[in-house]
């Protein structure tokens, strides 16, 4: 199994301010990882595929780095509503899909 | 517009099964898979399985291999997941999601409850 271990658990930044969220596979996942953003009470929403490329109706401000193991998400100037758990996804190998275990964003 | 509605919160007791649905609107069912996956309180979400809309075939976790079954009934556009042999474990929010462009997920339903409990 691909473990996706990611980085800070909990970030408190005050609006304005550059997030960067870190996401590590413990094998190669050859760039088929996703972000997605999921607020209390809410559906996941779909931010980034394919490492860095922003789906539909995402903002610029989100953007999405990285190959290999070390991916990173950069929101790169912070608004209130970007408060929220974002987690990273990789598709291959056994089982197809695994998930890592989140970054709670906290908006001050 | 893409919509998935899933059936409503399930409370079961040990050892028996459940079914959740998934209906589908707003897009050509045939042409996209839907997924399966889940996230118990504090954990990471888990992938169970995924069947392909238009032919049918299927793909199952490991894990889960022998207690998922996952089908689906093209002229009501809806899936279905049956999880069999309950354990307090299997308590979580269970979604369904469509794959879209790039093998993501890019639209989800709005996820159903299962709580096991004696």
């Amino acid at each position: 199994e691909i473990v996706l271990t990611q980085s800070p658990a909990t970030l408190s930044l005050s609006p304005g301010e550059r997030a960067t969220l870190s996401c590590r596979a413990s094998e190669s996942v050859a760039g088929s990882l996703a972000w997605y953003q999921q607020k209390p009470g809410q559906a996941p929403r779909v931010l980034i595929s394919a490492s860095s490329r922003r789906a539909a109706g995402i903002p610029p401000r989100f953007s999405g780095s990285g190959s290999g193991t070390d991916f990173t998400l950069t929101i790169s100037s912070l608004e209130p509503e970007d408060s929220a758990v974002y987690f990273c996804q990789q598709r291959g190998g056994r089982p197809l899909f695994t998930f890592g275990q989140g970054t709670k964003l906290e908006i001050k | 517009q893409v919509h998935l509605v899933q059936s409503g919160a399930e409370m079961k007791k040990p050892g028996a099964p459940v079914k959740i649905s998934c209906k589908a609107s707003g897009y050509s069912f045939s042409n996209f898979p839907i997924h399966w996956v889940r996230q118990a309180p504090g954990e990471k979400f888990e992938w169970l399985g995924w069947i392909n809309g238009g032919i049918g075939d299927v793909k199952y976790s490991e894990k889960f291999q022998g207690r998922v079954t996952i089908t689906r009934d093209t002229g009501a556009t809806t899936v279905y997941m049956d999880l069999t042999g309950l354990t307090s474990e299997d308590t979580a929010v269970y979604y369904c999601a469509r794959q879209g462009s790039g093998g993501v997920f890019d639209s989800w339903g709005q996820g159903t409850l299962v709580t096991v409990s004696s």
